[in-house]
């Protein structure tokens, strides 16, 4: 069945710096989505990506999604504490399969 | 206005035991889910009701058994808990199959001892 993996798992950085964390599938996917979760949270949609090489950004957040569309990445630029959280890419394989993959997500810890 | 919401938050009872978890959600949307994160966040998909009707049913033991009353609620019904069941269990709901977001409840901690 489809696999959708990230990168890193885990994620320390100092406050300011920045961060990214990669998601792979192993299948190509119609679009991909991303989500975060706050420590003791649920997961909230952060945004959704749906064509080869789309590029979309959200204030210090910065989506991209692979010209094969089976990988994707989130960058941050100048973490916050409020950026603490896990996150997770999500996606839809190519295959007519209405399920959505979550991916095993990348916990951000921010060291003040 | 809480968008949707799980009862109860939290959930401990003994190996065995029969419960159920409620979901309902306030949004007007067709399609409703089921997922369990594990000790280790990994989050999978159990089942997804789309207009009241079965969508998609994960490898999931036949003890969890799901119902949908109609389009707003989904309820998940476990029976013989056994102690891998505890986890922490999410409803979500999204406007249509795909390719939309999807909205997640508060979750509902389970504990099976």
């Amino acid at each position: 069945g489809q696999q959708v993996m990230q990168i890193p798992q885990y994620q320390h950085v100092q406050e300011g710096e920045d961060f990214t964390t990669y998601c792979n599938s192993s299948t190509t996917l119609s679009n991909i989505q991303w989500y975060k979760q706050r420590p003791g949270g649920h997961p909230v949609f952060l945004i959704q990506l749906v064509k080869s090489g789309e590029v979309k950004k959200q204030k210090r957040l910065t989506f991209q999604f692979g010209e094969a569309k089976k990988n994707s990445s989130l960058h941050i630029t100048a973490t916050q504490t409020t950026d603490v959280g896990t996150y997770f890419c999500a996606g839809r394989s190519n295959f007519g399969n209405e399920k959505l993959t979550f991916g095993t997500g990348t916990r951000l810890t921010i060291i003040p | 206005d809480t968008a949707v919401s799980q009862t109860p938050k939290y959930l401990v009872t003994q190996m065995g035991n029969d419960k159920s978890i409620k979901c309902e959600q306030n949004l007007g949307h067709d399609t409703m889910y089921w997922y369990k994160q594990d000790s280790k966040k990994f989050l999978k998909i159990m089942f997804s009701y789309n207009n009241k009707e079965l969508i998609i049913n994960e490898t999931v033991p036949n003890r969890f058994s799901p119902k949908s009353p109609d389009k707003a609620h989904l309820n998940l019904h476990i029976n013989s808990l056994e102690l891998g069941d505890s986890a922490v269990y999410f409803c979500a709901s999204s406007p249509r199959l795909e390719p939309y977001e999807q909205y997640f409840g508060p979750g509902t901690r389970l504990t099976v001892t």
